[in-house]
């Protein structure tokens, strides 16, 4: 079946420190890749999107490369902030989803930043 | 745009009782996605309607549970007889439906956090 596996948190981290969140997923078809992120006491938020393979999706200096040959879509960003500070979610739209905002969500990514 | 707002943020109750939640979307969002969370994972699709009309169901949705949206605005989630393992935060998201999936964006509200002693 289709799934999304997320490497597990609590990631901590200094302030300005590189961040990768590591994402894998088993899919049929060729899906399309998300990021959302939860600041605390809010809802999820897209964060940044990729649609076909070697797509990059970025946004407030993360970034994620869709890669079909490791079914992987990782996101980086090379110096964290306080404010990053979330639970990070990576999530598949995939293609027999009968055109809806059906998404399949893997299990979330604490990550801690420290000043 | 005032978001997705859903009520209560919280609740609590006893095992067999029914709850019942709601969420308003953004008002021009023709559809709303129910979702549910369990400590430690990522939200589980359950529902979705598009206007008025809920047009499919995960099997994660037992017969315990019904979901309506009776003039295409806000939506209610009732669940009857709850049981512990109801507990989990329930998510509710709106958007406006794109010829392609992929270009449709979910806004999601804060949910409710139902806990079933």
């Amino acid at each position: 079946g289709n799934s999304v596996t997320q490497m597990e948190g609590p990631v901590t981290l200094s302030e300005e420190a590189f961040l990768t969140i590591n994402c894998t997923y088993t899919a049929t078809g060729y899906p399309s890749l998300f990021w959302y992120v939860q600041y605390p006491g809010e809802g999820l938020q897209l964060l940044l999107k990729a649609t076909k393979a070697d797509d990059k999706g970025s946004n407030k200096g993360f970034e994620a490369t869709y890669r079909k040959e490791t079914t992987s879509f990782h996101l980086e960003k090379g110096s964290v902030q306080v404010s990053d500070s979330a639970v990070y979610f990576c999530a598949l739209l995939f293609s027999g989803s009968g055109n809806t905002g059906k998404l399949i969500f893997g299990q979330g990514t604490t990550l801690q930043v420290k000043p | 745009d005032t978001g997705v707002s859903q009520d209560p943020r919280h609740k609590i109750t006893k095992r067999g009782q029914n709850v019942t939640f709601r969420c308003d979307p953004i008002s021009e969002h023709n559809r709303l996605y129910w979702y549910r969370q369990t400590l430690g994972q990522g939200p589980e699709f359950l529902t979705y309607f598009q206007n008025e009309a809920q047009l499919e169901k995960s099997r994660l949705l037992s017969d315990r549970f019904s979901a309506e949206r009776p003039k295409g605005s806000f939506s209610t989630l009732e669940i009857q007889r709850t049981e512990q393992g109801d507990s989990a935060m329930y998510l509710c998201a709106s958007s406006l439906a794109a010829t392609q999936a992929t270009n449709e964006k979910l806004f999601f509200g804060s949910g409710t956090q139902l806990s079933v002693l």
